[in-house]
């Protein structure tokens, strides 16, 4: 069975400092997608990284960034330059190949001016 | 702009009464989920379609039922909702069964149970 933990409820971040939200996963496969999605308060997720894992670089989009350390199953979210827009829920989550997606509890990132 | 649709917004049902939940989507993706968001808590998984081929997970109750009558449509039904049962719930569909293909969600439903 995949499990995703995220062992930080919630973070404060300064404005345009870089945050680290952490995630690690346990699973016995061998091919599996990493994913981190942003839920601000409205409430939909929207989709921000993907990482592969045979990926050996880590991803990158804009000012997101992905630490992929594969022997310790962390996959951690790394937002550069924070922004006030920055504040929401973020999840990790995990894609087997049977389709499914599993979802850590998540992080509430609060970005302050 | 292609999306996924998730109908009503905000659903409000009487307690044991039948309730039905609908998802539209224009991406014509093969594969569907419906999860439950209660408050702060991570998406749980409820069951997903491959095409028509319908996974339950096996912690879900019985009392959650779905259809896909097509590609574009999906539907969550509660058959006797209780107050447990009070949560969001999210659609998404991916594009494939590979590990690389995202999930599109939709914005939600809010369920209240009265």
């Amino acid at each position: 069975a995949q499990k995703i933990t995220q062992t930080q409820p919630g973070m404060f971040v300064q404005e345009k400092e870089a945050v680290t939200l952490d995630c690690t996963y346990d699973t016995s496969d061998q091919s599996y997608g990493l994913f981190w999605y942003k839920q601000p308060s409205s409430g939909e997720m929207i989709f921000l990284i993907y990482q592969g894992s045979y990926d050996e670089q880590n991803a990158t989009e804009g000012r997101y960034s992905l630490n992929f350390q594969k022997a310790r199953k962390s996959a951690n979210l790394v937002i550069s330059a924070s922004q006030l827009g920055d504040s929401a829920m973020y999840f990790c989550a995990m894609k087997n190949n049977f389709n499914k997606f599993y979802f850590g509890s998540g992080t509430k990132l609060n970005v302050k001016p | 702009d292609a999306m996924v649709i998730q109908n009503p917004r905000y659903q409000v049902t009487q307690f044991g009464k039948p309730v039905t939940l609908s998802c539209s989507q224009t991406l014509n993706h093969n594969v569907m989920y419906w999860y439950q968001q209660k408050s702060s808590q991570a998406p749980k998984l409820l069951f997903h379609y491959y095409d028509k081929d319908f996974n339950n997970e096996a912690d879900t109750p019985d009392n959650f039922q779905s259809r896909r009558p097509n590609t574009s449509f999906c539907f969550l039904d509660i058959r006797s909702p209780g107050l447990g049962d009070a949560a969001m719930y999210l659609c998404a569909t991916s594009r494939d069964g590979r590990v690389d293909t995202e999930a599109f969600f939709g914005q939600g439903t809010r369920l209240t149970v009265v």
